[in-house]
């Protein structure tokens, strides 16, 4: 149960895309499209932006969307806006009724 | 509306016990599979442990597992995490999650559409 790889920090200018990605195994994201994605300010509790690799739950901006290649997974933030600063954790089915999240990346937009 | 509202979360020493609880409404709570999730100090999210709507199937990560229980009581609506043997490093905020389709196992996948503000444990002697 090897905590996802995340790179630290992203940042981008409003209008612009920017791509989260999130690294794991063959033993999790390379396995099960069981990807999920989350979004969390600070001093709030995390929100569900993507399940299934590439689902957006009801209310979830169309700009944001997930993929998926090889052992990794992406969260893609399109037409990005001021209120997308924030952080994002990615999560995979890890096999054994487990799960396994990333360490986070810092969204900043310029 | 959904509503998660955790409690429990102190100080305590190296070694010592302590019980989160999770009072849940808005929903039908036995229902659905429940977690916990916890977050050390300007750290990623770490799942805890996760337990079926019918509370007879618990699961847990490797790093709790043997120390820290999973229970449920759909009758009052509460989930429970029974914290023993406390380290350093499991000081952390401790959310309750719901997830985010009903069913009575834990089974995969599990996304939580609904968590709580968490509720600070640290672990200090």
């Amino acid at each position: 149960q090897s905590a996802l790889t995340q790179s630290r920090s992203v940042s981008g200018s409003p209008g612009q895309s920017v791509t989260i990605s999130c690294t794991g195994t063959s033993s999790d994201v390379g396995t099960y499209n069981y990807v999920s994605w989350y979004q969390q300010y600070p001093g709030e509790a995390p929100k569900l932006m993507i399940y299934d690799v590439t689902k957006r739950p009801s209310g979830v901006p169309d700009r944001f969307s997930g993929s998926k290649s090889g052992n990794t997974a992406s969260l893609t933030i399109s037409g990005l806006q001021a209120e997308d600063e924030a952080d994002y954790h990615c999560c995979s089915y890890a096999g054994g009724y487990t799960l396994v999240f990333g360490g986070g990346t810092k969204l900043t937009v310029l | 509306e959904v509503q998660l509202l955790e409690s429990g979360g102190s100080l305590v020493q190296p070694g010592g016990s302590l019980r989160l609880s999770c009072a849940a409404s808005g929903f039908t709570f036995s229902s659905y599979p429940m977690t916990w999730v916890r977050q050390a100090p300007g750290k990623g999210l770490e799942w805890v442990s996760g337990i079926s709507g019918n509370g007879l199937s618990p699961h847990y990560a490797d790093s709790v597992k043997g120390r820290f229980t999973i229970s449920r009581d759909n009758s009052n609506n509460r989930l429970y995490l029974q914290l023993n043997s406390l380290r350093a490093e499991d000081t952390a905020l401790y959310y309750c999650a719901k997830v985010r389709v009903m069913s009575s196992a834990w089974y995969p996948p599990y996304y939580f559409d609904s968590w709580g503000q968490g509720t600070q444990v640290t672990v200090s002697s």
